[in-house]
């Protein structure tokens, strides 16, 4: 067990429909990464969450938004969902200027459109 | 930019037996890390074994060790006496030092027969 924990862990919406998904970080972890992992591939980056900020983003539209609050915990939220969406979404939760080598993932949600 | 290569997306091994993953990558930093991560059906990333660019001494925990090869930029997994839980998805990941914001590869599908 990592610590980070993800919700719902299945979801299905429409497509056009907006979704937001939920990730919450490992005690003393201050960053949240989100990845999106399409059947049968990589998990590819979206974007990165640091101290409350963004703090870099992946080959993704803005339509893929993302919060970090306060407790470190994050959302990422998709707009106007498409049938590519359907996915594995991943959030990894690390501790960036603490010296940490890793990132700790969670269990991920199956997001399905359709 | 940095790109990771896992050309093998299906390996096979009999229990008991040694097999090896392979994966390239493509960087002109010096100072990054690279994972292997096992992904099994549960959908959870659990860390198998990490290598940091700058130690030239392979990484090894228990029956996992790997080849890494800087100026080749080759970085394969050995599974030795593999059991049954190893079968999973395997994952080759490279990231700049300090940065978590990981690069996957496509991933290995590896089977274990028993």
């Amino acid at each position: 067990e990592t610590g980070v924990t993800q919700s719902p862990t299945h979801l299905i919406k429409t497509r056009g429909q907006q979704v937001t998904l939920r990730c919450s970080s490992q005690s003393g972890h201050n960053t949240v990464s989100w990845y999106q992992q399409a059947l049968g591939q990589g998990p590819q980056f979206i974007f990165q969450y640091y101290r409350e900020e963004e703090n870099g983003r992946g080959n993704f539209p803005p339509r893929f938004s993302g919060l970090q609050f306060p407790n470190y915990s994050s959302e990422l939220n998709v707009n106007a969902l498409e049938l590519d969406d359907s996915a594995l979404y991943l959030c990894a939760s690390s501790s960036l200027g603490q010296g940490g080598t890793e990132a700790f993932f969670g269990q991920g949600t199956r997001l399905t459109v359709v | 930019a940095q790109t990771v290569t896992q050309s093998q997306p299906e390996m096979s091994v009999q229990e008991a037996e040694t097999v090896t993953l392979s994966c390239t990558y493509d960087t002109s930093e010096s100072d990054y890390y690279l994972f292997w991560y096992k992904q099994p059906p549960s959908r959870q990333m659990i860390l198998v074994i990490r290598q940091e660019a700058y130690k030239q001494q392979n990484a090894t925990e228990n029956r996992f060790s790997v080849n890494f090869q800087k100026a080749a930029k080759s970085f394969s997994l050995k599974i030795s006496d593999s059991q049954l839980g190893d079968a999973a998805m395997y994952f080759c990941a490279y990231t700049l030092s300090g940065t978590y914001k990981y690069i996957f590869g496509t991933g290995t599908r590896l089977k274990v027969l028993a």
